[in-house]
């Protein structure tokens, strides 16, 4: 059974400050997906990464998936309030045609001004 | 213009009773998803359907049933409801092929069991 851990598990900082989100798996992932979930509302994706190694940016955010498709970050530079929320990856196996995401247990972040 | 549309949004039932959640997609995607969120905010997979053909059954009881009379739409029967069934139900939808799996979100069920 795939699985994806993510850390930490809760993350509380200031305004401005920049924080690194984590998301580990011992498996191959064929692709990777980061969502952000507000409360009451749905998870939101923010970003796909496909090829090991890659790089994507949006905005502040800084997203990276493993040079061996294993493992992925997120970096957040000066976070402000509107990232308060629960950051969740999700990866797909390659060996399954299903099209099942497997979720990661998820971080929360909160940004006080 | 809503991309994907659930019913109701709360759902407030006795132990023992029967509802269904619904379903909606406009985005012309073929294959649509429900995932249960528990209360540590782990979102799990249940069921998928792609242009109607069941594709993922995942370990749900029997009492859950998914149907989807066309591929826009996809509900979701629960019979015989049960406290541990509390809990919030995402429906989600995705286009098959081109390999990245990206999926859009409803805002979710919110079902409380009494």
């Amino acid at each position: 059974t795939q699985l994806l851990e993510q850390s930490p598990q809760f993350l509380s900082i200031q305004e401005g400050e920049n924080l690194t989100v984590y998301c580990n798996s011992s498996s191959v992932f064929s692709s990777l997906q980061w969502y952000r979930q507000e409360p009451g509302e749905g998870p939101v994706l923010l970003v796909t990464v496909v090829t090991g190694g890659e790089v994507k940016k949006l905005k502040r955010l800084t997203f990276q998936f493993g040079d061996a498709r294993k493992d992925s970050s997120l970096h957040i530079t000066a976070a402000q309030p509107g990232d308060t929320g629960l950051y969740l990856c999700a990866g797909n196996n390659p060996m399954d045609s299903s099209y099942k995401l497997i979720f990661g247990s998820g971080t929360r972040l909160l940004v006080r001004p | 213009d809503t991309a994907v549309s659930q019913t109701p949004k709360y759902l407030v039932t006795q132990m023992g009773n029967d509802k269904s959640i619904k379903c909606e997609q406009n985005l012309g995607h073929d294959t649509m998803y429900w995932y249960k969120q528990d209360s540590k905010k782990f979102l799990k997979i249940m069921f998928s359907y792609n242009n109607k053909e069941l594709i993922i059954n995942e370990t749900v009881p029997n009492r859950f049933s998914p149907k989807s009379p066309d591929k826009a739409h996809l509900n979701l029967h629960i019979n015989s409801l049960e406290l541990g069934d509390s809990a919030v139900y995402f429906c989600a939808s995705s286009l098959q092929g081109g390999g990245s799996y990206e999926q859009y979100f409803g805002p979710g069920t919110r079902l409380t069991v009494t």
